[in-house]
């Protein structure tokens, strides 16, 4: 069954740069049919749809974040990485990473557990 | 960006009532829209997705339709577990986006 795993920090200060690991188990990431999501979800809020990778390196992101994020992979290690620049505390969430089906049928799942990430100094 | 307008915000029900929550986007995104169940300190999960089909395992009593721009939700007969936040999303455009949730509470 596949499982995804976020990991980092729980705390970042302003300003600077929040990143994060997802690891992916019990499948693997290099499959063609699948996008790699990241989505964030601040306090109290709904979602927001932050970027997505394909294991062959091709990103698509939020327009909203576009200019701070980038998203990375790394299939040796079965990993996909985001990488947020200059946070202020609106960049404060629960970060999920998720896997995404793509071509006639669309879904994400599984959703990793989350993980938040505090940004204050 | 394509809009995903999610209605109520808020619901009452009771245990064994039938539930509609609805979603409407801001243009026609065919049938790529999902709906997600989310309960207090977890990740969402998958309940529908091509607007109608059951993921595996999701309880029959859920189901969805719709096509285009106007979504629904139903949950047939509400039970204890159920009462949780709702999310639709749109997978047609890119950036995805979501609903702004349903949250279902015990009346």
């Amino acid at each position: 069954q596949l499982q995804l795993q976020e990991s980092g920090p729980g705390l970042v200060k302003p300003s600077e740069t929040l990143s994060l690991t997802c690891t992916v188990s019990g499948g693997s990431i290099s499959s063609g049919s699948y996008y790699w999501d990241w989505i964030r979800q601040p306090p109290g809020k709904g979602l927001e749809w932050i970027g997505r990778i394909h294991y062959r390196g091709n990103t698509n992101y939020n327009p909203s974040l576009k200019s701070r994020v980038t998203i990375s992979v790394d299939t040796s290690k079965n990993q996909f990485s985001l990488e947020l620049t200059s946070v202020t505390a609106a960049d404060t969430a629960v970060y999920y990473c998720a896997r995404r089906a793509v071509g006639g049928t669309r879904w994400v799942d599984p959703w990793g557990q989350g993980t938040l990430v505090s940004v204050s100094s | 960006d394509i809009q995903v307008t999610q209605s109520p915000s808020f619901l009452s029900a009771s245990v064994g009532d039938r539930v509609t929550i609805t979603c409407r986007a801001s243009q026609g995104i065919s049938s790529y829209l999902a709906w997600y169940q989310q309960k207090p300190g977890k990740a969402p999960k998958l309940l529908i997705y091509a607007a109608s089909t059951l993921q595996s395992g999701v309880p029959s009593r859920f189901s969805g339709s719709g096509s285009g721009t106007e979504f629904t939700l139903t949950i047939s007969s509400l039970q204890p577990e159920d009462f949780a936040t709702y999310y639709c999303q749109q997978l047609n455009g890119s950036p995805l986006t979501f609903g702004g949730g349903t949250k279902v509470e015990i009346k």
